[in-house]
């Protein structure tokens, strides 16, 4: 079955510091890959999309994400985070040919001012 | 304002009750989605609606029961529920394969 797995649960980090959240999917076809957020109290918003194109997706608020086809990864990162980044971070794939998004178990960042 | 409205926000429900939870969209979407979050576990795709025909089912107990009248409007009913079934409800809408918009979600606790 399809899967997406994100490796780190918890990641604890000072502000400025540099961040990298890991997500790793099991299908060999074509995916659109997606990252969510969910800040404190609020409802998952889009923070960025990947369809074709330029592996290296830049989305809202300094996040990027480099898809990486041979290593079936989708990892987000951000160069200097904020205390305001504070939040849950979903990965999610769809199959191309699929109506379903399936999401991965989400990591908390924590980020310390 | 996230296009797409959930009420209640918050529900306590007891094991004997009956309630529904609704969902609505004015986004034009064709498709729409319940979702379980539950603490410390994945995202849970409980129903998928497209084009309000009910195209997922993902073994979801047969105390929660969904109903989607027209492409705006989801309700999950839910009775003789169980306090394991506390959770986050959250509806969502999208065109097919396309990134979803989620509502904030009803908070549900089972007593």
């Amino acid at each position: 079955a399809q899967s997406v797995s994100q490796h780190n649960h918890h990641v604890i980090l000072s502000e400025a510091a540099s961040l990298e959240l890991g997500c790793n999917y099991s299908y060999g076809g074509t995916v659109n890959l997606f990252w969510y957020v969910q800040y404190p109290g609020q409802h998952l918003q889009l923070l960025l999309k990947y369809f074709s194109g330029d592996p290296l997706v830049k989305g809202i608020k300094g996040f990027e994400a480099e898809f990486i086809k041979s290593k079936f990864s989708f990892n987000l990162r951000k160069p200097s985070v904020q205390w305001s980044d504070t939040a849950e971070y979903f990965c999610a794939v769809i199959e191309s040919s699929a109506s379903k998004i399936i999401f991965g178990s989400g990591t908390r960042l924590s980020i310390r001012p | 304002e996230t296009g797409v409205t959930q009420t209640p926000r918050h529900l306590v429900m007891g094991m004997t009750n009956k309630k529904s939870l609704k969902c609505e969209q004015h986004l034009g979407h064709n498709a729409m989605y319940w979702y379980k979050q539950s603490a410390k576990k994945p995202l849970e795709l409980m129903f998928v609606y497209s084009l309000e025909e009910r195209v997922e089912n993902n073994s979801v107990p047969s105390r929660f029961s969904p109903e989607c009248p027209n492409s705006s409007h989801l309700f999950l009913h839910l009775h003789t529920l169980q306090p394991e079934d506390s959770a986050l409800y959250l509806c969502a809408s999208s065109h097919l394969n396309s990134p979803l918009h989620f509502g904030n979600g009803t908070r549900l606790t089972v007593t």
